[in-house]
């Protein structure tokens, strides 16, 4: 029951940015845009989440267009270690909802090469 | 260092035994979580734990239990009843429920 399109896979090359596409048209006003990553046979890394605005961290920038049904992640500087699966995932956060899951999809497989 | 420990890495199990998997966090956090990886796939929630002596089942429960008699330890026991139990099984915790995860490393538990 994922709410999000990625897809399956895509290549960077090193020292360039890396830009992963999420598609959540059917995103609720109530509703978060996370992004995790995993790297092969370790547990999940959160990396950023936003609402509508654009957000920045040491990780990554998230861009959430105006209309919210789509999102980029972007690595400004792929390295090698930044190679995983990344997760994009929408949540609801209300008070009023109480406790709501985290859905993982199958996320989109990053390959940085040198 | 702050941070989610599980152990062991790697568990093996002999057909029809319970086994314990230990998921202990020192960073504070009220809210953790069990999960299951299986190869390809996402995650899927067994158990989850807002606050101490409290947890909810997932969407996976069946064949599992869990306790949290501490803020710091939520240990999941894998039982007899679990009919595929070999899958990669993570943890994570959160200061609250509605805060972002953070995970362990897992523990990749097979059947001999």
């Amino acid at each position: 029951d994922a709410k999000t399109t990625q897809p399956p896979s895509m290549d960077c090359a090193e020292g360039r940015a890396a830009n992963l596409p999420c598609n959540h048209s059917t995103i609720s006003g109530n509703e978060y845009v996370y992004w995790y990553r995993q790297i092969h046979s370790q547990g999940p890394q959160y990396i950023i989440h936003g609402l509508k605005n654009n957000e920045t961290n040491e990780m990554a920038s998230l861009i959430i267009t105006e209309d919210r049904k789509s999102s980029t992640l972007i690595l400004p500087h792929a390295t090698l270690r930044d190679t995983a699966v990344y997760y994009c995932i929408v949540r609801p956060f209300s008070m009023n909802t109480g406790f709501q899951k985290l859905v993982f999809g199958t996320g989109t497989r990053l390959l940085v090469s040198p | 260092d702050g941070g989610i420990t599980q152990s062991p890495k790697y568990l093996f199990r002999k057909e029809g035994q319970n086994v314990t998997l230990s998921c202990e966090q020192n960073l504070n956090h009220d809210a953790m979580y069990w999960y299951r990886q299986d190869p390809g796939q996402g995650l899927r929630l067994i158990y989850y734990s807002q606050i101490v002596n409290d947890f909810q089942k997932g969407d996976i429960a069946e064949g599992y239990s869990v306790s949290r008699e501490k803020k710091e330890s939520f240990p999941l026991t894998v039982t007899s009843a679990q009919k595929n139990p070999t899958a990669f099984y993570l943890c994570a915790s959160s200061i609250s429920w509605d805060q972002p995860q953070h995970f362990g490393d897992g523990t990749r538990l097979s059947i001999l």
